[in-house]
């Protein structure tokens, strides 16, 4: 069974950092591609990043390139997001989600989620 | 940037009922379109992959077609469980949501 297990998130002030993790099991870790999609309170998702397989190719929304870095460790099956320079606007629920192929596509398993809270 | 719209962005129907909800891409994606359902307080659950994929274990119901920038998911006979927000999303270039149609159950 695949499983998709966030942490890391919480309250942090504006300006601020935070780096997520996602603990992955339950699939051949190092074939997929893993992507963070985030949900702001009342608002639709939206996709932050994307990293392949490997590690060498990483993909960002407008919204957050330059203070975001996706990063993933194959031996210990967890992607990472490191956020810095943190704003209001990226308060948000925070989803990892495993790519449904091993090229990248788009993503069919999501864990449950982690709160991010950017506030004074 | 590739932008996506969907309509309605709220509709209500009753059990049983067909409901038909659309995408539109505002330049071609191919076939590179998903469509997600998503409660509030749960993980976003995959439908349809592909424009008209279906995944696996997702009830037959469950339908899309499209292609190019012009995409629907059909629900063929709605029931309660359905009650949620879908999203389409395009990923062709990068990957971008549609704002979401929210169906409720009359």
């Amino acid at each position: 069974e695949v499983q998709l297990l966030e942490s890391g998130g919480g309250l942090v002030q504006p300006g601020g950092s935070l780096r997520l993790s996602c603990a992955a099991s339950g699939f051949t870790f190092s074939s997929y591609a893993m992507t963070w999609v985030r949900q702001a309170p009342g608002k639709g998702l939206e996709w932050v990043s994307t990293i392949n397989n490997k590690g060498d190719y990483t993909y960002y929304a407008d919204s957050v390139k330059g203070r975001f870095t996706i990063s993933r460790d194959n031996s210990k099956s967890t992607v990472f997001v490191q956020m810095n320079s943190l704003r209001a606007e990226d308060t948000a629920v925070y989803y990892c989600a495993k790519d449904r192929e091993t090229t990248v596509t788009t993503p069919d398993y999501w864990g449950q989620g982690i709160l991010v809270t950017v506030s004074s | 940037d590739i932008q996506m719209t969907q309509s309605p962005s709220t509709l209500s129907a009753s059990v049983g009922d067909r409901v038909t909800i659309t995408c539109r891409a505002s330049q071609s994606v191919s076939s590179w379109l998903a469509w997600y359902q998503k409660k509030p307080g749960k993980a976003p659950k995959l439908l349809i992959y592909q424009a008209s994929n279906s995944q696996s274990g997702v009830p037959s119901r469950f339908s899309g077609s499209g292609s190019g920038t012009e995409f629907t998911l059909t629900i063929s006979s709605l029931q309660p469980d359905d009650s949620a927000t879908y999203y389409c999303q395009q990923y062709n270039t990068y990957w971008t949501f549609g704002p979401g149609t929210k169906v409720e159950i009359e």
